[in-house]
């Protein structure tokens, strides 16, 4: 079972604060890694994606990678309310199949 | 770019009638489409995967003769619920893949209510 896991919060952080996601997944051969947002009743959108070990920085996200560890990141800067959400790790697998597995999703709560 | 578009958004049908839920992707070409389930609260659930011009790849415990998958052209799915009942009231929700390093865009979703 290839898998992804995160932990499902909620996670509470002040508004102005860098709120921290982390990720981990089993599959050792996985080469795409995404972050998804996804706002209470609406279907998911794409935020970040990364494919290489370090940081990647879109505005006020940045993804970071170990692929060593197994692990990835979400990091978002000046947390506003409107960051509330659920935010879901995936990962593609690897093999042939390209088949994309995520995590059960982050409850951010941004507290005003 | 990477619009995906889902329709109908919302329906509602009796019990015992079939529905059909179409995913287009409007600005690119998806090789692959996915169908996902989604209850209240609950996380994603990935139904079956499907690629242009073949057969659907369904998920274990997924009924592929009740959830019917047709994957016509490189920007159309649909997704046919077959004598529909209250239990598969949920959202649905589509996305498609340009099928490079596996990112996928996903349609708005369509809320189903067997009554």
């Amino acid at each position: 079972q290839k898998e992804v896991e995160q932990n499902s919060g909620p996670l509470s952080v002040p508004e102005g604060a860098i709120a921290s996601l982390n990720c981990t997944y089993s599959d050792r051969g996985s080469q795409s890694f995404f972050w998804y947002r996804q706002y209470s009743g609406k279907s998911p959108e794409l935020i970040m994606s990364i494919y290489s070990n370090g940081d990647k920085e879109d505005g006020r996200f940045t993804a970071q990678l170990n692929k060593a560890s197994q692990y990835v990141s979400l990091l978002i800067r000046d947390s506003q309310p409107s960051d509330s959400a659920t935010y879901l790790c995936a990962v593609r697998n690897s093999g042939g199949y390209q088949k994309v597995t995520f995590g059960i999703g982050t409850k951010l709560q941004v507290i005003p | 770019g990477a619009v995906v578009s889902q329709h109908p958004s919302w329906v509602i049908c009796k019990s015992g009638t079939s529905v059909k839920i179409e995913c287009r992707s409007l600005d690119f070409q998806a090789t692959t489409m996915f169908w996902y389930r989604q209850f209240p609260k609950q996380s994603l659930m990935l139904m079956a995967t499907s690629n242009e011009g073949s057969k659907a790849t369904y998920e274990q415990g997924v009924e592929k003769d009740k959830f019917l998958i047709n994957h016509a052209s490189l920007t159309l799915s649909t997704l046919t619920v077959t004598s529909a009942h209250p239990e598969d009231s949920s959202f649905y929700i589509c996305s498609a893949s340009p099928g490079l390093v596996g990112e996928q865009y996903f349609g708005p979703g369509t809320r189903l209510t067997v009554t």
